[in-house]
């Protein structure tokens, strides 16, 4: 079981907005920032959101990303049939490890 | 522009040791660290640790501690994972990446090493 908690699967249609959400606690998210990952089927994961809420340059502005206390999320407006992928948290934790949530999974309807 | 290619897939005995290179170019490599990160078949990603390419330091995943050694060559730009006394359950994808405390900007596309008697 992860120590950053995603929840398994998300769905929505194409145009919709969702949200992705990550709980931590005060060693990791609480105290240090956060960052997306998105890893379509078979590839490498992809840094999609860094420090909490910056996007790396070619990632569309429709994910942007966010952090209050020991939480984050990831939202996607204007969902697109290509979006559907596993999305992941990462965040360090002052036990001096990196830590990934679970994943999450996405399906555009 | 940035890119880090990996050695090809592995497939070894319980108890074995595999090695897996991770080549980096078009950056200057010892100004960033090299990160190490698994995925077991259908599940989710794995830290296994980190080394920094200008000096050696390294910060390993507990779990993992007294198995695993990074390396790097700097001559070649080249970093290293080694993990000893496999078992089945180290069968995974592994990824290198670059940076540092979960901040991953660029990838390895991936080796597979499969642990199988």
């Amino acid at each position: 079981q992860s120590v950053l908690t995603q929840p398994p699967s998300a769905s929505g249609t194409p145009g919709q907005r969702v949200t992705i959400s990550c709980s931590g606690s005060s060693s990791n998210i609480g105290s240090n920032t956060v960052n997306w990952y998105q890893q379509l089927p078979g590839t490498a994961p992809k840094l999609l959101i860094y420090s909490n809420n910056q996007r790396p340059s070619g990632v569309p502005d429709r994910f942007s990303g966010s952090k209050s206390g020991t939480s984050a999320s990831l939202a996607i407006s204007g969902l697109q049939s290509e979006d559907e992928a596993d999305y992941y948290c990462a965040a360090w934790d002052d036990s001096l490890n990196a830590l990934f949530g679970g994943g999450t999974k996405l399906t555009v309807l | 522009q940035v890119q880090l290619v990996q050695s090809g897939a592995e497939v070894k005995k319980p108890g074995a040791s595999v090695k897996v290179s991770c080549k980096a170019s078009g950056y200057t490599f010892t100004s960033y660290g090299i990160s190490w990160v698994r995925q077991a078949p259908g599940q989710g990603l794995e830290w296994m640790g980190w080394i920094s390419a200008y000096n050696g330091n390294t910060n390993y995943a507990q779990k993992l501690q007294g198995r695993v050694t990074m390396t790097t060559d700097t001559s070649t730009s080249t970093a290293y994972m080694e993990l000893r006394s496999l078992r089945s359950d180290d069968t995974a994808v592994y990824y290198c990446a670059r940076g540092n405390a979960a901040s991953y900007d660029t990838w390895g596309q991936g080796t597979l090493v499969t642990v199988s008697s």
